[in-house]
């Protein structure tokens, strides 16, 4: 029973690039979250996905940011025109009812 | 607003020691209360979880007390090793399917041996 999977773990960007972050939830769920963390802080909520449909999106910024989870296929997390302030650890998780399970994390570096 | 009030920031106990962290809350549409373990560069691991009607859950060396009319709970690990050195984040989710997961600030727990 394999845990969530995000991909890639580690993630360089140069200022301007876009960044796509990839989750698989655990089989069978149909919900995820996405966090973001800077290094020594907590996990801020940014959205939270079912399939196909967008649950809450109330920690997303407005601009350069957006997150799909399609029918077939992995969550994604992408962020247009990379700069550095978005360098951080990017969590997803998925959801059995209320328990939430976590990836390992992408870390983003933008340079 | 921070919605879940996360304390000490930082926390040194002596190996066999008992850790105590705490969290207050505002909004009683939480209902769920989870505790996170995280080490360095790994994500964060569910460890202990309540519901708002009961007033302590224990596994093992980890005992969450809940303090429904104050809206406050705490994680205390008792006989606390090295090992447990880690971040420990408490968590509070909304009533229903829909809701999202709030974290506190999180606690940098040392044990010393």
């Amino acid at each position: 029973n394999a845990g969530v999977m995000q991909n890639p773990r580690h993630l360089v960007r140069r200022r301007g690039q876009e960044a796509r972050l990839r989750c698989s939830p655990m089989k069978g769920h149909s919900h995820v979250y996405w966090y973001r963390q800077l290094p020594e802080e907590g996990l801020k909520f940014m959205v939270y996905l079912q399939k196909e449909n967008i649950i809450d999106e109330s920690g997303m910024p407005k601009e350069r940011f957006s997150a799909e989870f399609p029918k077939e296929g992995p969550s994604i997390l992408r962020i247009q025109q990379v700069v550095r302030g978005d360098s951080a650890a990017y969590f997803c998780a998925s959801l059995r009812d209320t328990e939430a399970f976590f990836g390992q994390g992408t870390r983003l570096t933008v340079v | 607003q921070q919605q879940v009030k996360q304390s000490p920031q930082s926390l040194i106990v002596q190996k066999g020691g008992i850790s105590i962290i705490n969290c207050a809350y505002e909004n009683t549409a939480f209902d769920y209360f989870p505790w996170y373990q995280q080490f360095p560069g790994k994500g964060p691991a569910l460890l202990i979880a309540i519901r708002p009607d009961v007033s302590e859950k224990k596994e093992g060396r980890f005992t969450i007390s809940f303090n429904k009319s104050a809206k406050q709970f705490s994680l205390h690990i008792m006989d606390s090793q090295p090992g447990d050195s880690a971040t420990y984040f408490c968590a509070a989710k909304y009533r229903g399917s829909q809701g999202n997961l709030i974290f506190g600030k999180g606690t940098k727990l040392s044990v010393k041996p």
